[in-house]
């Protein structure tokens, strides 16, 4: 069965600076997406970025970029030049095409000070 | 992407009833879904809603405990039966435009509710 592991229950970051959270998952398939999915305090979850297992380049949107490693089953992710509005609940998606669920981790709470 | 818009956005309920949670989408969508998320945790799934066709339930989950309609595909309804305290939780609903292709899920803005 697939899993995914976020390893940091707490990470926090200065503003401006640069933060990178990680995601494991475990699966034996080759066709797959991840997701990060950030949850502010108002509980409404929003897509950050999302990144298809097939292609080898890393997906950015603007300060958030991953770093996908297929071989590592690893999808970190990485925030740059962080804000204030970043702190959140950030949780790492799992996706395998035709089972129509996704799989996610535990989350990582992100704090941004001042 | 979609918007998706949840009815009531929180409850306080007593044992022993029953309560209703609205989903509305403001696009047709192929894929409904129901979460459960305990604060501060991670998501949950209840059950895969499709139009036309009965809902799938996850493991834990049962078809009278929580009955899900689907009657178009634009809206979704969970019930949530018969609660107890151990219900109170937050109850998301989440929508993707397409089933099993990797389409993103949006979600709503989910409800809080507390069984007393």
């Amino acid at each position: 069965a697939q899993t995914v592991t976020q390893s940091q229950p707490e990470m926090s970051v200065q503003e401006a600076e640069t933060v990178t959270l990680s995601c494991t998952y475990d699966t034996s398939e080759s066709d797959y997406y991840l997701f990060w999915y950030k949850q502010p305090p108002s509980r409404q979850m929003i897509l950050v970025i999302r990144q298809e297992a097939y292609k080898q380049q890393n997906a950015t949107e603007n300060r958030f970029s991953v770093n996908f490693q297929k071989a590592a089953k690893s999808f970190s992710l990485k925030i740059s030049d962080s804000q204030l509005g970043d702190a959140a609940m950030y949780f790492c998606a799992y996706f395998l095409e035709g089972t129509y669920k996704y799989i996610f981790g535990t989350g990582t709470r992100l704090k941004v000070l001042a | 992407s979609a918007v998706i818009s949840q009815k009531p956005s929180r409850d306080i309920c007593q044992r022993g009833t029953s309560l209703t949670i609205q989903c509305q989408v403001d696009s047709q969508v192929t894929m409904m879904f129901w979460y459960r998320q305990q604060p501060g945790q991670s998501l949950t799934l209840i059950a895969t809603a499709n139009q036309g066709s009965e809902a799938t339930y996850e493991s834990g989950f049962v078809i009278d405990k929580f009955p899900i309609s689907r009657p178009n595909l634009t809206f979704s309804t969970l019930t949530v039966s018969n609660m107890s305290p151990e219900d109170s939780s937050i109850y998301l609903c989440s929508a993707a435009t397409s089933g099993g292709t990797g389409d993103t899920q949006y979600f709503g803005p989910g409800t809080r509710l507390t069984v007393l």
